[in-house]
Formats: structure tokens, sequence, C-alpha cells
């Protein structure tokens, strides 16, 4: 069974640009959420997304916005980038229910310069 | 408001065991999961708790304490590749997770 699949791993980017990230959760997982991770604020939920509905949003500036299509793959996107946007942005899925762990893809990794 | 506490640091001897803490206070609360995540790779499920008590697996055991917002992983029988962050989560009634910030475990021989 294949794992959570983001693309692409690396990228860098300047200020002002904007980004568009991917994620393939794992067949039969409806549920996608994202999140940021940096050395100093730990991982940081953005948002949460099952059957092509935003479920749940974190506190992150309208900057930061997500979809999710009809075969559940997601992306997010980030716009008017900021040096602070650099992180490892992770995608998780899961199956629905409370005791449904998060299953991680390997990550992508932003550089604003 | 959520927040979620861990040491920052712990240091330990390969062969030895070591407790992990994890305290919170979340708006609502739907289970605590921990998950091990090594430098540059992504976090790994490790174990589940939703009602009080230990669970076990194999050389992790977690804890979990729902009236005093506490919870602890337990690993015994450290081995070098125990050297990883361990995260503490948890999922609250709208189902998203909320994590610590982690804390860094260094296994010494």
């Amino acid at each position: 069974k294949a794992g959570v699949t983001q693309t692409p791993r690396y990228l860098i980017k300047t200020r002002g640009q904007q980004v568009t990230l991917s994620c393939s959760p794992i067949s039969g997982h409806r549920s996608v959420s994202w999140y940021q991770q940096t050395p100093g604020q730990g991982l940081q939920f953005l948002f949460e997304y099952f059957s092509e509905t935003q479920r749940n949003k974190g506190n992150f500036p309208g900057r930061f916005s997500g979809r999710q299509f009809s075969n559940s793959r997601s992306e997010m996107n980030v716009s008017t980038l900021e040096l602070g946007d650099s992180a490892l942005y992770l995608c998780a899925s899961s199956l629905e229910g409370p005791s449904g762990e998060l299953f991680f893809g390997e990550g992508s990794r932003l550089t604003v310069l | 408001g959520q927040n979620i506490d861990q040491p920052t640091e712990m240091t330990a001897t390969e062969g030895a065991i070591v407790q992990i803490n994890c305290t919170y206070q979340t708006s609502g609360f739907n289970g605590l999961f921990w998950y091990q995540q090594h430098a540059g790779e992504a976090p790994t499920f490790l174990s589940y708790n939703v009602l009080d008590g230990l669970e076990e697996k194999g050389r992790f055991s977690s804890f979990l304490s729902r009236s005093k917002g506490y919870s602890y992983l337990l690993l015994k029988e450290l081995q070098m590749k125990d050297s990883a962050s361990y995260l503490c989560a948890v999922r609250n009634y709208g189902q998203n997770f909320v994590f610590g910030p982690g804390t860094r475990l260094s296994v010494l021989p």
C-alpha cells in the first residue's frame, strides 16, 4: 500500500512569489490535513479537508489556502511568500474515527529567499 | 486556549529506561497520540490513548490521565536508533490535532 506522497520535495522561491504544494493520500483515506513545521514553532496545524470540504482551519493568514479534489488529493497554496514561510510543509492523511492516526508524507521543504 | 508542554531535550544511555512527559490543556479531548520523528524524516505513529491507563506496545508504553491533563511515553531498553524527537498530540472534538513542541531524545552509548 503506497504511503502519502508529497511533491515537490524541495523548492526555493523568492519573496512575493507564490507556491503550490501537492499531496496524494493513502488510498481510502478521505481526510487530509496540512502542517507547517519550523524549528522554533514545531508542528503547526494549517487546515484539514474531508470529502472536498475544509473541515478545520488553523491560525494562519489568508495567504495560506488549500483545496481537496474528488479523488482526495489535496493542494495547498501560499501566495505573496515571506521569508518566515520557509519551513517543512507536511501533509497527513487518516481514516475517519477518533483512533484514526495520521500518516505523514515526507514533506515539502520550502525555502524563501 | 490550547497548550501542550513537553521537555525540550532529554538524554539517556543505551539500555536504560526514559520517560517523556506531556501536559495538555485543550478545548476538547478526543484522544492523545505519540509520534516519533527522526531528523529529516516524517513523523510516524507510536501510540494512542483515549481512556485513562497504560497502553503497552513492545518497548514503548504510553500512559494517560485525563483528569490531570497528563500523559507520558515510556521507552525501555533504549537503543541508539531511538534517538529522535517525540511529539505529543491531542485530537480535539473538531477532529484536528494539536501538537506539542516535541522532545528531542539523545541516546548515548
